[in-house]
């Protein structure tokens, strides 16, 4: 299993601006997932992107995944107060284990 | 609608204590997992289980033990808890699949202990 790290650690933007938070990781995986966790609470899933996938969609979300750098990035648009939460990805190979890093925390300001 | 439900959101517990952390889910999942997560450390994983009975350890074992003696329960036992163990505990669950087949995590609401 690996971690991955994400980057920045924390990011401030304004309502309705895009927010872009990355995610590096060190060995090959099968996929990588994002998740969103609001402050005190349980993660949820947002999405997840195969090793044969490029980029993927869901609503606002636009997720890109560059295996020769062994990175991924999160694209919210058009970002609402609501999306003030953590984010963190997970990347995932032959195991059960899910390990995930410290997480970018995003402030999207009303 | 998919549930893990951790049996409290809050919990105070004293230095030597045994204490008990439940968790429960309806989504039959084989895969069990309890994580902490502290301030600038992120989610560490503390044991997992891939099946009732089976049980592995994770990156901080030390000072916990689990039992997963029903496929959808998986207690978090804190066996003395000292200071160093007030943490918010996250407990999560899903299908089994490795690899191409790994699917999503569900995730309890969090129980915050702290031990005084």
């Amino acid at each position: 299993s690996q971690q991955g790290e994400e980057d920045p650690q924390a990011l401030s933007i304004q309502e309705g601006e895009n927010a872009t938070m990355n995610c590096s990781y060190k060995t090959s995986i099968n996929n990588l997932q994002w998740y969103r966790q609001n402050s005190g609470r349980g993660l949820v899933h947002l999405i997840l992107i195969r090793s044969n996938e490029r980029e993927k969609h869901s609503g606002r979300l636009r997720v890109t995944l560059d295996t020769s750098k062994k990175s991924s990035s999160l694209l919210i648009t058009a970002s609402r107060a609501a999306d003030t939460a953590s984010y963190f990805c997970a990347p995932t190979s032959g195991t059960y284990k899910y390990i995930f890093g410290t997480g970018t925390r995003l402030k999207v300001l009303a | 609608d998919v549930k893990v439900t951790q049996s409290s959101r809050y919990l105070v517990k004293r230095t030597g204590e045994k204490v008990f952390l439940e968790c429960v889910q309806d989504m039959d999942h084989e895969n069990m997992f309890w994580y902490r997560q502290d301030p600038g450390l992120g989610l560490r994983l503390i044991y997992f289980s891939y099946d009732v009975k089976m049980k592995e350890k994770g990156d901080i074992p030390e000072g916990y033990s689990v039992s997963r003696e029903k496929k959808e329960r998986f207690s978090l036992i804190l066996e003395s808890a000292s200071t160093n163990q007030t943490s918010m505990y996250l407990c999560a669950s899903r299908s089994p699949g490795t690899g191409w087949r790994a699917t999503e995590a569900f995730f309890g609401q969090g129980t915050r202990l702290t031990v005084v």
